[in-house]
């Protein structure tokens, strides 16, 4: 079965300093995944995919993923955090073939300090 | 384009009420998702569906029952509530024909905020 982990609880960064933000995966097929943000009482926004292709994917905002097959990784990282990046970050994925479902990792608490 | 909307935003319920959570989105999404968010669990997938009439499970179905009779639409009744239903609930939706939904970016509505007694 898929499945995805976050394995921080939280992460706390000074502004200006690179983030990284983790996640792991489990499919048993090639792997679709994703980045979300949630900022406070709002719903999730769509940052960045992963199909196929460079290992290195750009999305929103500034954030960037590295796709890691080897150690089924797919990081996510920006060079220089800002305190209006201080969010709730969620890691999902998807395999491929007629399993139709997202499965979401538990989260991670992002605080950038100024 | 308002994208994902959910009525209402705040509910609260005594257990064994029943109600019905709107979502609608005017993006001609053919796949859409509801979600429940609790502290600790991330999101769990309720049930979701690929198109108009075709609707299927998720994680976290039991309690919860879905429709899809036109593409704009994709409502969840509680049938009787209990608190473990406390929730956040998002309804989602992505492009896409068929499973191919999945694969796409999802469009989150602003969530409805349960509460049972």
């Amino acid at each position: 079965a898929q499945s995805v982990a976050q394995p921080e609880d939280q992460v706390n960064v000074a502004e200006g300093n690179p983030l990284t933000v983790k996640c792991t995966y489990s499919v048993s097929g090639n792997p679709y995944l994703f980045w979300y943000v949630q900022y406070p009482n709002r719903g999730l926004q769509f940052l960045l995919k992963y199909i196929t292709g460079d290992n290195l994917v750009k999305g929103s905002y500034g954030f960037e993923a590295e796709f890691n097959k080897s150690q089924t990784s797919f990081h996510l990282k920006k060079p220089s955090a800002l305190v209006s990046d201080s969010a709730l970050y969620f890691c999902a994925v998807r395999e491929s073939g007629n399993n139709r479902k997202l499965i979401w990792g538990l989260g991670t608490s992002l605080a950038v300090n100024p | 384009n308002a994208g994902v909307t959910q009525t209402p935003k705040f509910q609260v319920l005594k257990t064994g009420q029943s109600m019905t959570l709107q979502c609608a989105q005017d993006m001609n999404h053919e796949y859409m998702s509801w979600y429940r968010q609790d502290p600790g669990m991330g999101l769990r997938l309720i049930h979701y569906s690929v198109g108009a009439g075709i609707t299927d499970q998720g994680e976290v179905p039991n309690g919860y029952n879905v429709s899809r009779s036109t593409t704009e639409d994709f409502p969840l009744r509680l049938l009787s509530a209990a608190p473990s239903q406390t929730s956040v609930y998002f309804c989602a939706s992505s492009y896409g024909r068929g499973g191919q939904g999945s694969y796409n970016e999802q469009f989150f509505g602003p969530g409805t905020r349960l509460t049972v007694l």
